[in-house]
């Protein structure tokens, strides 16, 4: 099972919501990813977990605040947004051995800020 | 700054043709190459390369890397409509550094 899911498949928020994306693997995978994807472009990674801490951040606003609650699950939590925070925000996961291993990618979630 | 090149952005093609998308790379540590295929959402994984001049297939996919010249290419023939999407590379440099992303080809195939 190479499965990564994600939740929810859309989001519409406005800029004082407080809400969470949640992301769940149950390959036995010890990395896990944050990816922001703007229309036409790259993922662009936002948070790296490997062993259930974080590891990376890359620079990503406070309103963006990621949660591993065990090995199996991420959270985006998300407050304050602004509207170019718009995007498909995809979770990913790889065995965490190294993190150039291959990921895996979930569905993604669809956010849009009002 | 480790850096992940692909050409062409873009390519229109009729069905039944070959193409060859092109992913070059600069690098401190090399350690592996990879290509996803991204339709509508999500990127899924198509190939992983480590080693020169061993070519991994997958139907009428392709690919192959050249570690000297710093490249690798992903061969698709005889395009189908469905092989309409972008295809990202993306390479991994070292242990503690996760993959770098190119831009990706966007490949349109036209009946």
């Amino acid at each position: 099972d190479t499965e990564v899911t994600q939740t929810p498949k859309h989001l519409v928020m406005g800029m004082t919501n407080k809400k969470s994306l949640k992301c769940e693997q149950h390959m036995g995978h010890r990395a896990m990813y944050w990816y922001k994807q703007k229309a036409k472009k790259p993922p662009e990674l936002m948070f790296v977990y490997s062993y259930e801490k974080l590891s990376i951040n890359e620079s990503v606003p406070s309103r963006f605040s990621p949660e591993c609650p065990n090995s199996s699950l991420l959270n985006l939590h998300l407050h304050a947004l602004q509207p170019e925070d718009s995007a498909l925000y995809l979770c990913a996961s790889s065995s965490g051995t190294v993190l150039t291993d291959t990921q895996y990618f979930g569905p993604g979630t669809r956010l849009t800020v009002l | 700054e480790d850096k992940v090149v692909q050409s062409p952005l873009s390519l229109v093609v009729h069905e039944g043709d070959t193409v060859t998308l092109n992913c070059s790379y600069e690098v401190t540590n090399f350690r592996s190459l990879l290509w996803y295929k991204q339709e509508k959402k999500a990127p899924t994984f198509l190939f992983m390369l480590t080693s020169s001049g061993i070519e991994k297939k997958s139907g009428r996919l392709s690919s192959i890397l050249d570690k000297k010249e710093l490249f690798s290419i992903l061969n698709i023939t005889a395009t189908q409509t469905g092989d309409s999407a972008v295809y990202l590379c993306a390479g991994g440099f070292s242990g503690n550094t996760p993959l770098v992303f190119g831009k990706g080809t966007r490949l349109s195939v036209i009946a």
